[in-house]
């Protein structure tokens, strides 16, 4: 089975802090995800990645940035967290570049205060 | 970014109900997926449709690609308890981008 693990479930931050979402995939994927979820809003895409090193924004990368340095970690950093990112985030991966079907992790909810 | 809207927003249903739900976009896709999310959990893939008028069946639940390539709808068929969940639409223009709805909220009572 693909397993996507994201390092905390519950997180609450001060405004100001970095943040750091840490999300590890196990199948050999190359393509991971970004996504935050809000009521009424769906699923939002912030960032995704291709390859190793290699990052392309979603719809909404304002207020984040992400790192991929090796195949199976995706990071999203919030350089300095604002009450506006309190969310649910979600990773996914996917296969190939082609591949429709995406694997979630079980999501993070950041409460930022 | 895409904006596709889901309804209805939420459901109150009794068990053994059937339910209906759609997904429309401005915009045209080459695939549409449906995914269901448990509570605290991540979303899982349900049913996946690759061309116009496709009909997909997934046990009890089943799928249409839309003739206009703009619309997807999500049968559900003699509800129980562990239907609960939020339903969303996925659409994909070109490339590996998906767009996801805002979800259908599903309460089944027992």
């Amino acid at each position: 089975d693909v397993k996507v693990t994201q390092s905390s479930r519950y997180l609450v931050k001060r405004t100001g802090e970095k943040v750091f979402l840490e999300c590890v995939q196990d199948m050999d994927h190359e393509n991971m995800f970004w996504y935050r979820q809000d009521p009424g809003l769906g699923l939002r895409l912030i960032y995704f990645s291709y390859d190793v090193k290699m990052k392309e924004k979603g719809d909404i990368p304002e207020g984040y940035s992400v790192s991929r340095e090796k195949k199976e970690r995706f990071s999203l950093i919030l350089e300095s967290a604002s009450t506006n990112q309190t969310s649910m985030y979600l990773c996914a991966s996917s296969f190939k570049r082609e591949s429709y079907e995406q694997y979630f992790g079980p999501g993070t909810r950041l409460t930022v205060t | 970014g895409q904006q596709l809207n889901q309804s209805p927003q939420s459901m109150f249903i009794q068990e053994g109900e059937d339910v209906s739900m759609n997904c429309t976009s401005s915009s045209i896709f080459n695939t549409w997926l449906w995914y269901k999310q448990d509570p605290g959990e991540g979303p899982v893939l349900l049913i996946a449709l690759y061309k116009a008028g496709e009909l997909t069946s997934n046990g009890r639940l089943t799928a249409q690609f839309g003739i206009t390539r703009k619309d997807s709808f999500l049968n559900i068929s003699a509800s129980i308890p562990s239907d609960v969940g939020i339903y969303f639409c996925a659409g994909q223009l070109d490339g590996n981008q998906f767009y996801f709805g805002t979800g259908t909220s599903l309460t089944v009572i027992p």
